[in-house]
Parts: C-alpha cells; sequence; structure tokens
C-alpha cells in the first residue's frame, strides 16, 4: 500500500534554529496533510496541500508540497521551545478512505 | 463546541480482561476513525466507520479487536482478552466528510495499559 517515508526521524536543535522535515512518497499524491503532537498529546491538524509546487505559511511554519506532488516539506524559521513535538505527515489511501500517516520526525528544541 | 471525546484517558487491564474505549465524535461528525500508537512509533490506522457502518477496517487485528458506530451513542473500541502487546495509546478521529479535502479532529486518546 501507500507510504510515505519522512526524514530525519530525529533533530535536536538549538533554540533559534531553523528545522525541516522532508515527506516522500513513491507515487504521485492527491493530497497531502501536516500535524503536530506535542509530548503525550494528541496530533492536531496543521495544514493541507493540494496544488503542484503550493507553498503556504503559518506564521514560522512555511509547508511546501513539491512540483511532482511526490514530496513535500515543512519548515520552521527560528525555533522555539514551544514547537517541540513530533511533526507528520499524512496522504489519503484505500481510495481516500482511510489516512496513512508517515513515520514523524521528533524534534527537540534546546535552550 | 466540544471537540472529539475520548473516554477512558488512561486504562489499566490485566491480561484477559476486556478494554472498551469510547469515543463522541465532534458535533456534525458522521465519520469515525480509530488509530493506535505504540510507544515512540506512529500512528496506526484500525478502522473507518459512519453510523452503523464499517467502512473500512483493515487495520484492525482479525482476533479480539473489535468497533462499532451505533445509530445512538459513541463509538466503541473492544479488545477482548487484552495482551501486553495492546498497551499503546488509542486515538479516535472524526471528520464533517471522508477523503480528502477534510483534516483529521482527534480526540485526546485512551492510553491502554496491560499489567
Amino acid at each position: 500500500g501507500q507510504q510515505v517515508m519522512q526524514i530525519p526521524q530525529y533533530q535536536h536543535v538549538q533554540e533559534g534554529e531553523d528545522f525541516t522535515t522532508y515527506c516522500n512518497s513513491s507515487t504521485t499524491l492527491s493530497n497531502i496533510q501536516w500535524y503536530k503532537q506535542r509530548p503525550g498529546g494528541h496530533p492536531v491538524f496543521l495544514i493541507q496541500l493540494v496544488k503542484s509546487g503550493e507553498v503556504k505559511k503559518q506564521k514560522r511554519l512555511t509547508f511546501q508540497f513539491g512540483e511532482a506532488k511526490k514530496n513535500s516539506s515543512l519548515h520552521i524559521t527560528a525555533t522555539q521551545t514551544t514547537d517541540v513535538g513530533t511533526y507528520f505527515c499524512a496522504v489519503f489511501t484505500g481510495g481516500g478512505n482511510k489516512l496513512t500517516f508517515g513515520t514523524g520526525t521528533q524534534l527537540k528544541v534546546e535552550l | 463546541n466540544a471537540g472529539v471525546m475520548q473516554n477512558p484517558r488512561h486504562l489499566v487491564r490485566r491480561r484477559g480482561q476486556e478494554a472498551r474505549l469510547r469515543c463522541s465524535p465532534m458535533k456534525g461528525h458522521s465519520h469515525v476513525y480509530w488509530y493506535r500508537q505504540l510507544p515512540e512509533e506512529g500512528l496506526k490506522f484500525m478502522v473507518y466507520l459512519q453510523k452503523e457502518n464499517i467502512i473500512d477496517e483493515s487495520g484492525m487485528p482479525k482476533e479480539r479487536f473489535s468497533a462499532e458506530f451505533p445509530k445512538e451513542g459513541p463509538s466503541i473500541l473492544r479488545i477482548q482478552q487484552v495482551v501486553r502487546g495492546d498497551s499503546a495509546a488509542y486515538f479516535c478521529a472524526s471528520s464533517l466528510q471522508s477523503g480528502t479535502g477534510n483534516g483529521y479532529t482527534f480526540g485526546s486518546g485512551t492510553r491502554l495499559t496491560v499489567v
């Protein structure tokens, strides 16, 4: 079935540094979603990307969908301790009936 | 304007007992999804339900696990004869419509510990 790989698995940064996580698929995606899960918390929907080459911004977060719609990235500028958590990409599979999550990137921010 | 409500938040069961996890979707949402998350791992799809119907249960173990979403009341994920390997966080999500175009709203989860 459809699989999406995320890299890196873990990332430790100093506060103020930038952070990027990448999501890659072997097949063309109709769209892609991003979620954030704080430690001990539940996944929270961040955004959905649909169009080839689409770029969306939410404050310090920049989301990008590749031209071929096979990859996506989430970039955080000047990380803060509040950015700590695991970031998941997710795509619809099974005829669009279910959301399949990537492996996630765990971000730790050190002061 | 409550979100997705799951209870209990924490559940401890001895091996061989039954675990019943409840999920009330957001008001107006008729699509419910259950996911399992093992410690330090990702979210694994288990089952997708609409009112009184199981739409996709491809991620559900064939034995001991069942799910329902009755006409009235919450969705229930039931695990019979629990084993230690069932210890995980179980998340329920709901959406207004199925398929693309809709982000899922997740509940706070039920952390199941089997002792």
